[in-house]
């Protein structure tokens, strides 16, 4: 399973791009990577899943390079509600191989 | 929306005594998991199963046991509860394949005494 590198933790002030940067150095071809938002007292959500390039919804975008050895999640113009745990997540989950949760990184959005 | 529910958002038990953790999914997935999650480490994995009566060892599975019994509903056994069993305990079910993703309940917040 490959193994994910996050800051452990970012500040942003409200309105601001906030961009999050996972390493990944040994992904493997068939992997895919997701994000989760964590809230305090609730289960991790979805936000995001690519496989390469950009992909982009109504909550992020998620920026991978050719590589695919890092990704990048970014948060246009973050306000307080946006203050969570994110979670990078890479993997192709099949059967019986769960992924792997690190252990997030922590933004903080100050007003 | 795929719901994922938990038997309780808060437990005090006793150390010693045996306690029960349900989680039950609406969406006929495949695979569930137990997680516990505690102050700067993350999301640990306890167990998981990928069909009804079977069952898989995580992370951390001393101290647990589970049961799948139906496919939609997951339990987690503290047989003998002690407190560094104290934590945030998170259930989550996938339907399987390589873009799915886990669907988290709300949790059920422990305290051991």
């Amino acid at each position: 399973l490959a193994k994910t590198t996050q800051p452990i933790s970012m500040d942003s002030y409200e309105g601001q791009e906030v961009n999050i940067t996972c390493s990944h150095n040994n992904i493997a071809t068939n992997d895919y990577i997701t994000w989760y938002q964590q809230f305090p007292s609730q289960g991790p959500r979805f936000i995001i899943q690519g496989y390469k390039t950009k992909v982009t919804n109504e909550v992020a975008s998620l920026f991978i390079p050719a590589d695919r050895k890092s990704s990048t999640l970014s948060l246009p113009r973050v306000s307080l509600s946006d203050t969570a745990v994110y979670y990078c997540l890479v993997g192709a989950y099949s059967g019986n191989t769960p992924l792997v949760f690190g252990k997030g990184t922590r933004l903080s959005v100050i007003a | 929306d795929v719901k994922v529910t938990q038997s309780s958002r808060y437990l005090v038990k006793r150390t010693g005594e045996k306690v029960f953790l349900e989680c039950v999914q609406d969406m006929d997935h495949e695979n569930m998991f137990w997680y516990r999650q505690d102050p700067g480490l993350g999301l640990r994995l306890i167990y998981f199963s990928y069909d009804v009566k079977m069952k898989e060892k995580g992370d951390i599975p001393e101290g647990y046991s589970v049961s799948r019994e139906k496919k939609e509903r997951f339990s987690l056994i503290l047989e003998s509860a002690s407190t560094n069993q104290t934590s945030m305990y998170l259930c989550a079910s996938i339907s399987g394949g390589v873009r799915e993703t886990q669907y988290f309940g709300p949790g059920t917040r422990l305290l051991v005494l």
